[in-house]
């Protein structure tokens, strides 16, 4: 009950195109949802995240799509560039929890 | 200019040798965290602290050991124990403030035994 399940595992996509990443969890004590955006060699880096009391949070060309009733959350980077290509984790936290439940990764490669 | 320092960014150590991975903040963060990433692989937690000495195991703590004696440090030492020690690992701290929280992490130290 605690997993975050994140697809898809590796996800090419032109320049220009919207990159999709997807992440689904059970736990409905859920209320916290970032994601992350790692480069090889780098820590990750708190991109951007949200709560369920609102179901879009947009940040530039990244978008948090979230389905409380679907127990499921989304990435959308829109004009995606290939700066973008990186892992991307979604991740999860529930209540006065002290850490973050993590998906699996996506690799994302944007190509010129 | 506030953040999370990890040293050394490559350590190479011999099959057997304990080593220890330095993990600071100056973020006043309460919470301090340890994972390990392997190529290609999520993030798997090995250690957390919520507060200054007092620690919890991870997923993954066998083979590992962490102290807190101070708010900014969290060292981790990878002991002979560890079957497969070689990975990158990485630090994190986080913050909350009434319901907003926030988790960090460092650049990462690659571990190389052989």
């Amino acid at each position: 009950q605690q997993q975050v399940k994140q697809s898809p595992q590796s996800l090419i996509v032109q320049k220009g195109g919207i990159s999709i990443i997807n992440c689904a969890y059970e736990n409905t004590a859920f209320d916290y949802f970032p994601w992350y955006q790692q480069f090889p060699g780098k820590g990750p880096a708190l991109l951007i995240a949200i709560r369920p009391d609102v179901s879009e949070k947009k940040e530039g060309r990244f978008t948090i799509s979230f389905n409380k009733s679907a127990k499921q959350f989304s990435l959308h980077i829109m004009d995606s560039q290939p700066g973008d290509s990186a892992t991307y984790f979604c991740a999860a936290r529930a209540g006065s929890a002290r850490q973050l439940t993590f998906g699996s990764g996506t690799q994302l490669t944007v190509l010129p | 200019d506030g953040g999370i320092t990890q040293s050394p960014k490559y350590l190479f150590r011999k099959e057997g040798q304990n080593v220890t991975l330095s993990c600071e903040q100056n973020l006043n963060h309460d919470a301090m965290y340890w994972y390990r990433q392997d190529p290609g692989q999520g993030l798997r937690l090995i250690y957390y602290s919520q507060i200054v000495n007092d620690f919890q195991k991870g997923d993954i703590a066998e083979g590992y050991s962490v102290s807190r004696e101070k708010k900014e440090s969290f060292p981790l030492t990878v002991t002979s124990a560890q079957k497969n020690p070689t990975a990158f690992y990485l630090c994190a701290s986080s913050m909350q403030t009434g319901t907003r929280y926030e988790q960090y992490f460092g650049p990462g130290t690659r571990l190389t035994v052989t």
